[in-house]
């Protein structure tokens, strides 16, 4: 168990809905990331926040956002989705916000957009 | 741009044999930082190991050794007596200066342990 927390596991939606997932870091971590893992693009880093504010931006579609609130918990929102979107969304953390500082990664979650 | 190359698809290992898994990167960064991790068919994303490009010693994390080779751009991961619960995907990622914090992630390395 890495520590850090996403929720739902599983998330079946329709084409055109907005859904969102949640992540809680690891105690301690300030750093939150999101990726995106998909057949077709493998590993994809979509955002990264610290501390509440964004520190930097991946191939993150319009359609998405995504936040850090003050107890750190972060939230990806994914609107107007597509069959496309459907993949594994994965939360990372880390202490810091420096390149060496280890990514410890949730369970993800898995969402199916038929 | 940074870039790691996995030319692995799939291996295959007996148990209690030792494996290594190929990952070459590419970068301009002179400080980087490299990693190794693990995807079981459960789909959560293990860290293994991690190597500092200006760490002069191979990581090393239990059964798990970093064979690190900087003027050969390849960081390879090194198993040692496999067990069953090794089979797995592995995936070699990098993370530099110049390129904010997030991990460039190859396109892994399918593993199946057999008896």
């Amino acid at each position: 168990d890495s520590g850090v927390t996403q929720t739902p596991k599983h998330l079946i939606t329709a084409t055109g809905q907005r859904v969102t997932l949640r992540c809680s870091p690891r105690s301690g971590d300030l750093s939150v990331y999101w990726y995106q893992q998909s057949l077709d693009q493998g590993l994809q880093f979509l955002i990264q926040y610290y501390n509440g504010e964004e520190r930097a931006k991946g191939n993150i579609l319009e359609r998405f956002s995504a936040q850090q609130f003050p107890d750190l918990h972060s939230e990806l929102n994914l609107s107007s989705l597509e069959l496309g979107d459907s993949a594994l969304y994965f939360c990372a953390s880390s202490v810091g916000s420096g390149a060496w500082d280890t990514q410890y990664f949730g369970p993800g979650t898995r969402l199916t957009v038929l | 741009a940074q870039k790691i190359t996995q030319t692995q698809p799939g291996m295959f290992v007996q148990e209690k044999e030792a494996v290594t898994l190929d990952c070459t990167y590419d970068t301009s960064d002179q400080s980087y930082g490299l990693f190794w991790y693990k995807q079981p068919s459960s789909g959560e994303m293990i860290f293994l190991i991690y190597q500092g490009s200006y760490d002069e010693q191979n990581a090393t994390e239990g059964r798990y050794s970093l064979n690190f080779q900087k003027a050969r751009k390849s960081a390879n991961l090194v198993i040692s007596a496999s067990q069953l619960g090794d089979s797995a995907m592995y995936f070699c990622a990098m993370s530099g200066r110049y390129n904010t914090d997030k991990l460039i992630f190859g396109t892994g390395t399918r593993l199946q342990v057999f008896p």
